[in-house]
């Protein structure tokens, strides 16, 4: 079976403050994503990483795909209370399979 | 992006009664899946659901339990049977997102209280 360990699970943060979340794995996945889910929602892809060492950047957020493909990094530069939810990191195997396996998320919690 | 509802949002039932929760979706698409969210836990697959075909079961997961229906291309149900409270869960619906294999969109949950 593979794992996604994420860390940490809760992080709660002053407004203005960086903080990254980590995603590891013993496995090596095709492809890596990061969602990011609010109460009474489903979870909402924000980035898809395929190639090792890939760094994509998405306004203040900026993900990172591990060289082996093994794990990823999602950081937040400058977060707001908007940037509050569950972020999931999300793996799908090798073969580019449509099942996905996910980690157990980090809860943010960005204060005013 | 493809709009996917789910209902019901909500349910609160007694254990031994069955729940059935639907999925549409706003366009045809091949695969639809369903997944269990516990609390504190990770999204775990439970079914892929292909119109025209059986469900496709992931390891720890039955047919007797979770039945699945795939009638057409824009719907799917899941039905949680004989209940019990370990099967408090929010249950999501997802599909590919069509621009890669492996990209999915999500319903907004089903979350199910079982007492």
């Amino acid at each position: 079976t593979q794992l996604l360990e994420q860390s940490p699970q809760f992080l709660s943060i002053q407004e203005g403050e960086n903080l990254t979340v980590y995603c590891n794995s013993s496995s090596v996945f095709s492809s890596l994503q990061w969602y990011r889910q609010e109460p009474g929602e489903g979870p909402v892809l924000l980035v898809t990483v395929v190639t090792g060492g890939e760094v994509k950047k998405l306004k203040r957020l900026t993900f990172q795909f591990g060289d082996a493909r093994k794990d990823s990094s999602l950081h937040i530069t400058a977060a707001q209370p908007g940037d509050t939810g569950l972020y999931l990191c999300a793996g799908s195997t090798q073969g580019g399979s449509e099942k996905l396996v996910f980690g157990k998320g980090t809860k943010l919690t960005v204060n005013p | 992006s493809a709009v996917i509802s789910q209902k019901p949002s909500r349910d609160i039932c007694q254990r031994g009664t069955s729940l059935t929760i639907q999925c549409q979706v706003d366009s045809q698409v091949t695969m639809m899946f369903w997944y269990r969210q516990q609390p504190g836990q990770s999204l775990t697959l439970i079914a892929t659901a292909n119109q025209g075909s059986e469900a496709t079961y992931e390891s720890g997961f039955v047919i007797d339990k979770f039945p699945i229906s795939r009638p057409n291309l824009t719907f799917s149900t899941l039905t949680v049977s004989n209940m019990s409270p370990e099967d408090s869960s929010i249950y999501l619906c997802s599909v590919p997102s069509g621009k890669t294999r492996y990209e999915q969109y999500f319903g907004p949950g089903t979350r199910l209280t079982v007492t």
